[in-house]
């Protein structure tokens, strides 16, 4: 199995630009997240899902945007980048009970 | 304010020594996460921790999880250079949403 697969890998984005990061996961887990990580520290949660049709803030939305309308996928939407935004983005998939969340590789994003 | 503290923050080891991760919450949890990330690389899980007094083991890390003094660790036994890493715990305030709040990380680099 894939497991979670997060593309494309690394980008560069000029401020007030958009761009979708995608997330797609091959195991049909329900629940589905996505998080950044700012050099030396934690993982915060953006936004996460219970299940196609269904989405809820995480921690820092401000600036993002998430659809679910499968159980695979889950893309994240930057509507206009700011320098903020400059981070790693993870992706991450559970199953039912109290699993682990598996996550993708990473998306490393720069924006100028 | 939700918070989770690890310390150290850096811990610098010989090979063959002994040594403990602590990882301090704010808030009611009976479930925590260790992942472990290597550099420039997604996370790993390590271990799952669902209950007060729960003590997992693999190879030579050990966590524990105290719930009524919030505080979970995860100790290091006859350290090797392969366990370099950074280490992070989670706390699961999300219920059966699962969502996690981050530690900001322990670097552990282990010297030969």
């Amino acid at each position: 199995n894939a497991g979670v697969t997060q593309t494309p890998k690394f980008r560069i984005l000029k401020i007030g630009q958009s761009m979708t990061l995608q997330c797609t996961q091959d195991m049909n887990h329900n629940y589905m997240y996505w998080y950044r990580q700012d050099p030396g520290m934690g993982l915060k949660l953006i936004y996460y899902s219970v299940g196609a049709g269904i989405t809820d803030k995480g921690e820092v939305p401000n600036g993002y945007n998430v659809s679910r309308s499968t159980t695979e996928d889950f893309p994240l939407r930057l509507e206009l980048a700011a320098p903020s935004q400059t981070s790693v983005y993870f992706c991450a998939s559970r199953t039912w009970g109290l699993q682990p969340q598996h996550f993708g590789d990473g998306t490393r994003l720069s924006i100028l | 304010e939700l918070k989770v503290e690890q310390n150290p923050l850096f811990l610098s080891m010989q090979e063959g020594k002994n040594y403990t991760i602590y990882c301090n919450y704010s808030t009611t949890s009976d479930r925590l996460y260790w992942y472990r990330q290597d550099p420039g690389k997604s996370l790993e899980s390590l271990f799952v921790l669902l209950s007060n007094g729960a003590v997992k083991q693999e190879g030579r890390l050990m966590a524990s999880l105290d719930t009524k003094a919030r505080l979970s660790t995860l100790h290091i036994t006859a350290a090797v250079h392969d366990l370099s890493a950074t280490y992070f715990c989670a706390v699961d305030i999300g219920g059966a949403t699962n969502k996690l709040i981050f530690g900001t990380g322990t670097l552990l680099a282990v010297q030969p």
